[in-house]
């Protein structure tokens, strides 16, 4: 069964770092690209960023280019991202999601998400 | 960047109502675009997968349809479990993986 585990997340200050990672199971993990999604209270989903297989390509969302690195350990099958100079509107619920092989690829698999407040 | 527009953002309906969400993209998307149910405190379920694939458990009545720019999901007889948001979201081409902003579904 496929498991992914978000931790990492809580209370920050503004200007802040936060690290989540995200604990990966019952699948190979080297074989996929893996993402961030979040979600703020009570609003949309936003797609944050993602990594291929190797950790050769990262892209991210203009809100966040130059403030988050996502990165993985495939030997560890785990998937990280380092937030940095972190700003209330960060505040929301990570997801780690793991799209599906292929050219029309979807979202199959979700953690349970982690919470991110960013307040003073 | 790709702009992905939901509408409506909010609506209300009854069970055995037929219901329609749009989903408009800014510039054409072939059939990359998935849909997704989320219900309060949990993650999001894929339901529809480039623009007109049910997935596998996903009921009958739930369809796909469109490509280029428009998009829709329709509900033909709704359920009481099918009250929930849902979201659309662009796979084309490269990053960013936009969403729509989602169209919450109550019950009237």
């Amino acid at each position: 069964e496929v498991q992914l585990v978000e931790s990492g997340g809580g209370l920050v200050q503004p200007g802040g770092s936060l690290r989540l990672s995200c604990a990966a199971s019952g699948f190979t993990f080297s074989n996929y690209w893996m993402n961030w999604v979040r979600q703020a209270p009570g609003k949309g989903l936003e797609w944050v960023a993602n990594i291929k297989e190797d950790g050769s390509e990262k892209y991210y969302v203009d809100s966040v280019k130059g403030r988050f690195t996502i990165s993985r350990d495939n030997a560890k099958n785990s998937l990280y991202l380092l937030m940095n100079s972190l700003r209330a509107e960060d505040t929301a619920v990570y997801y780690c999601a793991r799209p599906t092989v292929g050219a029309f690829w979807y979202y199959d698999s979700w953690g349970q998400g982690t919470l991110v407040t960013v307040s003073s | 960047d790709i702009q992905m527009t939901q509408s409506p953002s909010s609506l209300s309906a009854s069970v055995g109502d037929r219901v329609t969400i749009t989903c408009r993209a800014s510039q054409s998307i072939s059939s990359y675009l998935n849909w997704y149910q989320q219900k309060p405190g949990e993650a999001p379920k894929v339901m529809i997968t480039a623009a007109t694939n049910l997935q596998s458990g996903v009921p009958s009545r739930f369809s796909g349809s469109g490509s280029g720019t428009d998009f829709t999901l329709t509900i033909s007889s709704l359920q009481l479990e099918d009250f929930a948001t849902y979201y659309c979201q662009k796979t084309y081409s490269s990053p960013p993986f936009t969403f729509g902003q989602g169209t919450r579904l109550d019950i009237k």
